[in-house]
């Protein structure tokens, strides 16, 4: 299967930009790499999703490396509302099943005012 | 549009009692999905649902877990008897597909403590 690794905490200050990797050596070639955050006592949400090319949306970036083996979230001007858990995901394989959507530990992103 | 909606938000309960948790997915969205969240063991997928039919339930830690769609519009997940180490937040929610390449959208979570 699929996983993806991730740092399990991050720090940086109010008003500058974050950049949250995530590496997934092991993807598959019609894998798409999604980006879910998870703000305190709420659901997850979506963010972005890639399958190659690299995607902005109002939310984020997403920064796809060139082999696709890792991928960086980028939030451009982080608030304090942005403080929360980011999972990086790989889409529904081939098997399936309980194993498609996995959500990992995640990163917790901490915003310094 | 109204999100994915459950209930009840909060609930306690003692050991042995039977609980009921809702959800009623977006409109339109063919995949259901709950998920259970604890400290230990962090987001897990219990079962999905495609067309109101159960697809995978592999993540159904036991036979104390039930979920049903009896239509569209209603799933429940249903723990009976219960027991505490069933305490953890119940996500439900609901996709266009199942995820690849649409949004899953969750609900804001059953907050379950079994005392």
């Amino acid at each position: 299967d699929a996983k993806t690794t991730q740092p399990n905490s991050m720090e940086s200050n109010e008003e500058e930009p974050v950049h949250l990797p995530c590496n997934h050596s092991t993807i598959s070639g019609t894998d798409y790499i999604h980006w879910y955050r998870q703000l305190p006592s709420q659901g997850p949400e979506y963010v972005i999703h890639g399958l190659t090319s690299n995607v902005n949306n109002r939310m984020a970036s997403l920064a796809i490396a060139e082999d696709r083996k890792s991928s960086t979230l980028i939030l451009h001007r982080a608030t304090l509302r942005d403080a929360a858990v980011y999972y990086c995901i790989l889409s529904w394989g081939s098997g399936g099943g309980a194993d498609g959507l996995t959500f990992g530990k995640g990163t917790h992103l901490i915003i310094q005012p | 549009d109204a999100g994915v909606i459950q209930s009840p938000r909060h609930e306690v309960t003692e050991m042995g009692q039977e609980v009921t948790l809702r959800c009623k997915p977006i409109s339109g969205h063919d995949y259901l999905f709950w998920y259970r969240q604890t400290m230990m063991r962090g987001l897990e997928l219990l079962i999905y649902f495609n067309n109101n039919v159960p697809i995978d339930d592999s993540g159904m830690p036991e036979d104390r877990f039930s979920a049903k769609m009896p239509n569209a519009s209603f799933s429940t997940l249903k723990i009976q008897p219960s027991e505490p180490r069933d305490s953890a937040v119940y996500f439900c929610a609901s996709s266009l597909d199942r995820g690849r390449r649409n949004t899953i959208y969750f609900g804001e979570g059953s907050w379950l403590t079994v005392v």
